[in-house]
């Protein structure tokens, strides 16, 4: 089974609005990283949170972890339709610092103006 | 001023031909990666290079062959290409313990 599960796969709000989407994972990690891809692009690195932390913030963006529920959120407020895209959680479980990112399965996210 | 860059960008072939993707990263990084995103967006890693040292090889058939010839270049060879290697494949660098930068992605459509 997949190490990140986002939820949920698909989301749609009015612009203006708050998204938040959850990742599960199964094993312990070092790190966990949230990407955003806009369609038909690479993936671009939004915010990372150490498992020693629990709360992270980068302008609009909120993540938390809970590592003992081996779960995280990311939080944007304030919608805008630049925002819609597929946004993964990635997980780092490697020895040695970020060579083995595991990616789950996507939320895609539409921003209705 | 592009950090990563991928060619080509679109790649279409026919079962059975051989063809390479290159990628390259301005960035200093030391450690580049090959991502396979198939046609549900799942994004899967294949390999992961380290100072021109191959570290990860996620069970990819041996019809994939990488090389490194320094450490900001990342090549992907892929023989004897099957209809199931269709797909988009990113390649990515970064620093250890820190943030991935992903290249544009090379669609790849056999044929």
């Amino acid at each position: 089974s997949q190490q990140g599960e986002e939820d949920p796969q698909a989301l749609s709000i009015q612009e203006g609005e708050n998204a938040t989407m959850n990742c599960s994972y199964k094993t312990s990690i070092n790190n966990l990283q949230w990407y955003r891809q806009n369609s038909g692009r690479g993936l671009v690195h939004l915010i990372l949170i150490r498992s020693n932390e629990r709360e992270k913030h980068s302008g609009r963006l909120r993540v938390t972890l809970d590592t003992s529920k081996k779960s995280s959120s990311l939080l944007i407020t304030a919608s805008r339709a630049a925002d819609t895209a597929s946004y993964f959680c990635a997980t780092d479980r490697s020895n040695f610092g970020n060579e083995k990112l595991t990616f789950g399965t996507g939320t895609r996210l539409t921003i209705i103006p | 001023d592009t950090a990563v860059s991928q060619t080509p960008k679109y790649l279409v072939t026919q079962m059975g031909n051989d063809k390479s993707i290159k990628c390259e990263q301005n960035l200093g990084h030391d450690t580049m990666y090959w991502y396979k995103q198939d046609s549900k967006k799942f994004l899967k890693i294949m390999f992961s290079y380290n100072n021109k040292e191959l570290i990860i090889n996620e069970t990819v058939p041996n019809r994939f062959s990488p090389k490194s010839p320094d450490k900001a270049h990342l090549n992907l060879h892929i023989n004897s290409l099957e209809l199931g290697d269709s797909a988009v494949y990113f390649c990515a660098s970064s620093l250890r313990f820190t943030e991935q930068y992903f290249g544009p992605g090379t669609r790849l459509t056999v044929t």
